[in-house]
């Protein structure tokens, strides 16, 4: 597609579910990025892919939030057992090549933990 | 740790006013810095600067870097209301992907 896809645009989930985010990349973009921004908030950095490099996970709040990306395209940002503290927008980007262009952002996936 | 901020937090103007956006920034191995807009969903890239007293320009706004100060501004000349938005500012460094400010929130009257 043109842009940076993700979905669901919304989520509603109860307080310990596992939930599954989705983003589909600009294609032939090689890097891919996850963030969060809570309301009212900047955004958060979570992990960041770069072709087929080991992810750099830094951002990662806690061991209840992991991330794959498959065929070094399509990423999945799995958070389990969610807590109330979770809720925000997360966020993906991608960018060509690496950090040095500029990265292009999806419209987000609002994540509500009731 | 890395620290990225950005004055004010919030403004509110008239149609036609100059307004000067501020990012300072505290960062390990700085590489470039980033502008971008972000009304209701996506952010939007604006500009990347990697050099210090370089003026991007993009119609009414431009964006500069001083890189021995550490800080950059965003400016918009001729405000419109269709440029509200929060203005986020981001460092790119050699440990992660991007560092973002809290933003500033524009608001622009008719």
């Amino acid at each position: 597609g043109a842009g940076v896809s993700q979905s669901p645009s919304n989520k509603v989930t109860e307080k310990g579910k596992d939930v599954e985010l989705r983003c589909d990349p600009i294609s032939g973009h090689t890097a891919l990025y996850w963030y969060r921004q809570s309301l009212g908030q900047g955004l958060e950095f979570l992990i960041y892919f770069q072709g087929n490099s080991a992810p750099d996970k830094s951002g990662l709040p806690s061991d209840r939030f992991s991330a794959e990306r498959t065929g070094g395209s399509v990423s999945t940002l799995t958070i389990q057992r969610t807590q109330q503290e979770d809720s925000a927008v997360y966020l993906c980007a991608s960018s060509a090549t690496g950090p040095n262009q500029p990265q292009h952002f999806g419209d987000g996936t609002r994540l509500s933990i009731l | 740790e890395d620290k990225v901020v950005q004055s004010p937090l919030s403004l509110v103007v008239h149609e036609g006013d100059t307004v000067t956006l501020n990012c300072s920034y505290e960062v390990t191995n700085f590489r470039s810095l980033l502008w971008y807009k972000q009304e209701k969903k996506a952010p939007t890239f604006l500009f990347m600067l990697t050099s210090s007293g370089i003026e991007k320009k993009s119609g009414r706004l431009s964006s500069i870097l001083d890189k021995k100060e550490l800080f950059s501004i965003l400016n918009i000349t001729a405000t419109q209301t269709g440029d509200s938005a929060v203005y986020l500012c981001a460092v790119v460094t050699g440990r992660r992907a991007l560092t973002f400010g809290s933003g500033t929130r524009l608001q622009v009257q008719p």
